[in-house]
């Protein structure tokens, strides 16, 4: 597509409950990267999955949260038994390696 | 550790007059620079990029200067307008060459008519 689509835009949860957010990359960028930017804050790393390699988790903040890239393209990014503290907006980007990232609209994940 | 820093959290312009933004950075490795703005409910949109091979570079209404001596970038925008008002980020590719980029805390411009 024409740009990086992240879905959905808003997403409400319980507190305990399961969630899951999704990032269409631009076709051809091979890396893309998962963000959480806290309210009024800066952008803080998850991971990133660049092509066929193994995926740098190095910023997932514990084992509740996971992704995935399914065939090079769509990431999936899962966030088990939520916790208020999760609430956020939470980026995604992509990118040709080496080369600025293009991000998307975000998911705003609000924990109640 | 890594780090890229701005100097202020909140700069205000008068509309018209020049803005500076500023970002000082302490990977020395580093040799790949970009400015991003970030609009109020939406993701950060790149500005404009510089490599450490160049001192310079501009855009329309934007010129990123860079420092190495002293690792400081900036972002200089000209006739500053409120349709700039926003946050923005300085980031850097750090060390490792991993393509990864770091990002600064972010500076606030406000535009005042």
């Amino acid at each position: 597509g024409a740009g990086v689509s992240q879905s959905p835009s808003n997403k409400v949860t319980e507190k305990g409950k399961d969630v899951e957010l999704r990032c269409d990359p631009i076709s051809g960028h091979t890396a893309l990267y998962w963000y959480r930017q806290s309210l009024g804050q800066g952008l803080e790393f998850l991971i990133y999955f660049q092509g066929n390699s193994a995926p740098d988790k190095s910023g997932l903040p514990s084992d509740r949260f996971s992704a995935e890239r399914t065939g090079g393209s769509v990431s999936t990014l899962t966030i088990q038994r939520t916790q208020q503290e999760d609430s956020a907006v939470y980026l995604c980007a992509s990118s040709v390696p080496f080369l600025s990232y293009t991000f998307g609209s975000g998911t705003r994940l609000t924990v109640v | 550790g890594e780090s890229v820093g701005l100097h202020l959290p909140t700069l205000s312009v008068q509309e018209g007059d020049n803005s500076i933004i500023n970002c000082a950075y302490s990977n020395s490795a580093s040799d790949y620079f970009i400015w991003y703005k970030q609009e109020s409910g939406k993701g950060p949109q790149f500005i404009i990029d510089i490599r450490s091979n160049m001192d310079k570079r501009q855009g329309q209404r934007v010129t990123v200067l860079l420092n190495k001596t002293v690792k400081h970038l900036s972002l200089q925008i000209a006739a500053t307008q409120p349709g700039d008002s926003a946050v923005y980020f300085c980031a850097e590719n750090g060390s490792g060459n991993t393509g990864k980029l770091i990002f600064g805390q972010g500076t606030t411009l406000q535009v005042k008519p």
